[in-house]
């Protein structure tokens, strides 16, 4: 059971490059959600889905697209990389019901913007 | 306005002794509230919840408490381990049109002196 995986777990863009940060979970949690950890400022919600086909904007949605086509991926876009989206990402999961509380994260991706 | 933070940044206790670690929240509206610990280079990970209704929750050597009338949450963890060395986020839930939504704090790192 390999729980929430991420790719890549390191990445480097130059300013105005494109990129997709991949989730994908093996426990049919129907909720997902991208995250990102900024020193001081803890984890701040990106985008969230609460199940195939239905996303909805987090506290910081501007310059992230996502989509939700199966129950499984949840893939985060950076359509034109600015110095500003330099973070470590987190992906998370939970049931949507009943343990909604215990999001299962990934491990997380690194990304540094030049 | 709605927040979620900490009182301390950084807390070093000895081994064996027991820690506290202190949260203030703002928003009366959360029905749950809970610890995640994030050890370095990995995914936050759940500790405790609990429930908005609840004076006192307690799990393996943890014990959470939380006081409405002040708005204060801690987390007491009992004989600090080496290994309980992380940073804790406390959270509050709130559930939404769109499904259970989590608002994190800025974190406490907790530092185990032998």
């Amino acid at each position: 059971n390999a729980g929430v995986t991420q790719t890549p777990k390191f990445q480097v863009l130059k300013t105005g490059q494109s990129m997709t940060l991949q989730c994908a979970q093996d426990m049919n949690h129907e909720y997902m959600s991208w995250y990102r950890q900024d020193p001081g400022m803890g984890l701040r919600l990106i985008h969230y889905s609460v199940g195939a086909g239905i996303t909805d904007q987090g506290e910081v949605p501007n310059g992230y697209n996502v989509s939700r086509s199966t129950t499984e991926d949840f893939p985060l876009r950076l359509l034109s990389a600015a110095p500003s989206q330099t973070s470590v990402y987190f992906c998370a999961s939970s049931q949507r019901t009943g343990g909604a509380n215990v999001l299962t994260f990934g491990a997380g991706s690194r990304l540094t913007v030049l | 306005g709605e927040s979620v933070g900490l009182h301390l940044p950084t807390l070093s206790v000895q081994e064996g002794d027991n820690s506290i670690i202190n949260c203030a929240y703002s928003n009366s509206a959360s029905d749950y509230f809970i610890w995640y610990k994030q050890e370095s280079g990995k995914g936050p990970q759940f500790i405790i919840d609990i429930r908005s209704n609840m004076d006192k929750r307690q799990g393996q050597r943890v014990t959470v408490l939380l006081n409405k009338t002040v708005k204060h949450l801690s987390l007491q963890i009992a004989a600090t381990q080496p290994g309980d060395s992380a940073v804790y986020f406390c959270a509050e839930r709130r559930v939404t049109g769109g499904g259970n939504k989590l608002t994190f704090g800025t974190g406490t790192q907790l530092k185990v002196e032998l």
